[in-house]
């Protein structure tokens, strides 16, 4: 089992760019959430994706979009990057089963930079 | 979700218990007490979880206080690999919800 894992490992953009990261779950998961984390703090929960659409949406602008795929796989999108944007982007697969304390499993990541 | 608070950093030696504390004084009765750990340059990891009673797997054991308001993580013997941030979380009872992260503590390992 590959797990969770994520492309690419580290990306540099320059500000007003666009950037699309990818995430591909852990075999048997249906449920994606992407995280951002910045340097020194605890991730932050950007949104999540079941059954191709949006479920739930952390405190992120607009710029920030997603997508799932039929095969389970997930996109995170970034318009008109700014330099705050500059982080880990984390993502994360996990089973939707009502009522179940489902564990979130991680991807390593992908390091972006804004200039 | 409620939030928790921990220390920002603690530091053992190796192979001694290490007992990493968290209060959640507005944990809801249907909260459940998750914990992850973010080893360096890696994604967090599942821990452990627990609702009343104290828990134990393979990777340490979760010592719930009575009245739900704090709760501890115990590392039996701590070794090097368990240089971490460790985060204490809090999740609704349906388990659709995602996780909050804090800042967590870091722990540090000396041989």
């Amino acid at each position: 089992d590959a797990g969770v894992t994520q492309s690419p490992t580290h990306l540099i953009k320059t500000r007003g760019q666009q950037v699309t990261l990818r995430c591909s779950p852990k075999s048997g998961h249906d449920t994606v959430s992407w995280y951002q984390q910045a340097l020194g703090q605890g991730p932050q929960f950007i949104f999540q994706y079941y059954e191709e659409e949006e479920r739930q949406r952390g405190n992120f602008p607009d710029r920030f979009s997603g997508h799932q795929f039929p095969n389970y796989s997930s996109e995170l999108n970034v318009n008109a990057l700014l330099l705050g944007d500059s982080a880990l982007y984390l993502c994360a697969s996990s089973l939707m089963r009502q009522g179940y304390q489902e564990t979130q499993y991680f991807g390593p990541g992908t390091r972006l930079l804004v200039l | 979700d409620a939030k928790t608070t921990q220390p920002n950093s603690m530091e053992s030696n190796e192979e001694e218990p290490v007992h990493l504390p968290c209060n959640h004084s507005t944990i809801s009765g249907t909260d459940y007490i998750h914990w992850y750990r973010q080893l360096p340059s890696q994604g967090p990891e599942y821990v452990i979880h627990g609702l009343t009673s104290n828990v134990n797997n393979r990777m340490a054991s979760l010592a719930i206080a009575e009245d739900r308001k704090s709760s501890t993580l115990i590392l039996h013997r701590a070794t090097l690999r368990d240089a971490a941030v460790y985060y204490c979380i809090l999740r609704d009872w349906s388990g659709y919800s995602t996780l909050t992260f804090g800042k967590g503590t870091m722990l540090l390992v000396s041989p």
